[in-house]
């Protein structure tokens, strides 16, 4: 599987925009970019995914370089209910074969979001 | 909204003691799947399961088995439990067709003395 980095923590102001990056130079022409996020003692929980273009939904942004080596997860406004760690994963478009679905977690980035 | 639940929040074994996790999805999903979480090791997947009765090693396999009976359950077992398996367990499961989320569980969290 490809892989991504992320930093390790960012910090954030509450009602703030927050960017999270993520590099992922190896990617191949069928991966999706997704994102999950893990807030504490919770499962993760999916927040967004893209191929190509940007996309947007009710949680969050996410945008795409134009090589598809990195792309960016937008908070508009963060809240302190944002406070996670937040997951970049590349995940194959499907090409068939029963590792279709798996999803390979990083350590992600731990968002701090103050008052 | 998709639930997939587990059976415990908190379990505590002893070393030697057969374990079983149990997972229940609502959302009629074909694929399922086990993962540990361990503090500097992230997520890894421990199994999955594409279909009923069907199952593939994911990651780090050895020391579990899963068992998948019915298409909205999907079980852990520990065979013989031991204090490296201590450990956060979360089920997630998915559908198929283009939306591509795994919806997780609240996991389990499991000591083994």
């Amino acid at each position: 599987d490809a892989k991504t980095t992320q930093p390790n923590s960012m910090e954030s102001n509450e009602e703030e925009p927050v960017h999270l990056p993520c590099n992922h130079s190896t990617i191949s022409g069928t991966d999706y970019i997704h994102w999950y996020r893990q807030l504490p003692s919770q499962g993760p929980e999916y927040v967004i995914h893209g191929l190509t273009s940007n996309v947007n939904n009710r949680m969050a942004s996410l945008a795409i370089a134009e090589d598809r080596k990195s792309s960016t997860l937008i908070l508009h406004r963060a809240t302190l209910r944002d406070a996670a760690v937040y997951y970049c994963i590349l995940r194959d478009r499907g090409a068939g074969g029963t590792s279709y679905g798996k999803l390979t977690f990083g350590q992600g980035t731990i968002l701090t979001v103050h008052p | 909204d998709v639930k997939v639940t587990q059976s415990s929040r908190y379990l505590v074994k002893r070393t030697g003691e057969k374990v079983f996790l149990e997972c229940v999805q609502d959302m009629d999903h074909e694929n399922m799947f086990w993962y540990r979480q361990d503090p500097g090791l992230g997520l890894r997947l421990i199994y999955f399961s594409y279909d009923v009765k069907m199952k593939e090693k994911g990651d780090i396999p050895e020391g579990y088995s899963v068992s998948r009976e019915k298409k909205e359950r999907f079980s852990l077992i520990l065979e013989s439990a031991s204090t490296n398996q201590t450990s956060m367990y979360l089920c997630a499961s998915r559908g198929t067709g283009p939306r591509y989320e795994q919806y997780f569980g609240p996991g389990t969290r499991l000591t083994v003395t």
